[in-house]
């Protein structure tokens, strides 16, 4: 069974830092493209990054680009998302989710149960 | 950015009646390598983590039950539930694959009448 469980979240303060985690789990995570998709409060979905299989290849929204960075370690099936500066609106549940595929077109087919991160002074 | 614009936002139907959500894109999602739509639908329960139920616009997940079913081409697509049941109460979500930014629709909750 694909598991994957986000770790990291919190309450931060504006300008501040915070790094999450996705451990990946029932399935091998080095063959797929994984993705971070956020959610703020009572809002819609919002997709964040993605990375390929080995880390080579980011993509990045516009709302996160040169604040955020996401790696992956594949020795040890972890996906990660380095945010920096952090602003009121990154306020959000931070979901994981794999990529279907190993290649474009890549759609989301599991997720993780999210973890919160709140900006806030 | 490709804007994914969904209707309505909220819908009431009745126990084992259709529901129909629709699902535009600002511009085509056609794939030409496979000639095929890059468009998925979501559905998310309260408290719970999207789930995916469909792809390239009309394929069922792997155990989305027959009620769910996608149609639609190019720029417009509709997800429809066949017989409602209770347990279909969520807020269901198109995307697009086509182009980076993945850009979804603004969603459409789904209720009991």
């Amino acid at each position: 069974e694909v598991q994957l469980v986000e770790s990291g979240g919190g309450l931060v303060q504006p300008g501040g830092s915070l790094r999450l985690s996705c451990a990946a789990s029932g399935f091998t995570f080095s063959s797929y493209w994984m993705h971070w998709v956020r959610q703020a409060p009572g809002k819609g979905l919002v997709w964040v990054s993605r990375i390929d299989i080995d880390g080579s290849r980011t993509t990045y929204a516009d709302s996160v680009k040169g604040r955020f960075t996401v790696s992956r370690d594949n020795a040890k099936d972890t996906l990660f998302l380095q945010m920096n500066s952090l602003r009121d609106e990154d306020t959000a549940v931070y979901y994981c989710a794999r990529g279907y595929t190993s290649s474009w077109p890549n759609w989301f087919d599991s997720w993780g149960q999210g973890t919160l991160v709140t900006v806030s002074s | 950015d490709i804007v994914m614009t969904q209707s309505p936002d909220s819908l009431a139907v009745s126990l084992g009646e259709r529901a129909t959500i629709n699902c535009k894109s600002s511009q085509s999602v056609l794939y030409s390598s496979n000639n095929k739509n890059c468009l998925a639908w979501y559905q998310q329960k309260p408290g719970q983590p999207p789930k995916l139920l469909i792809y390239w616009a009309s394929t069922r997940e792997s155990g989305v039950p027959d009620r769910f079913s996608g149609s639609g081409s190019g720029t417009d697509f509709t997800l429809t539930i066949s017989s409602l049941q209770a347990e279909d109460v969520a807020v269901y979500y198109c995307q697009q694959y086509f182009g980076t930014p993945l850009t979804f629709g603004g969603g459409t909750k789904v209720e009991i009448k």
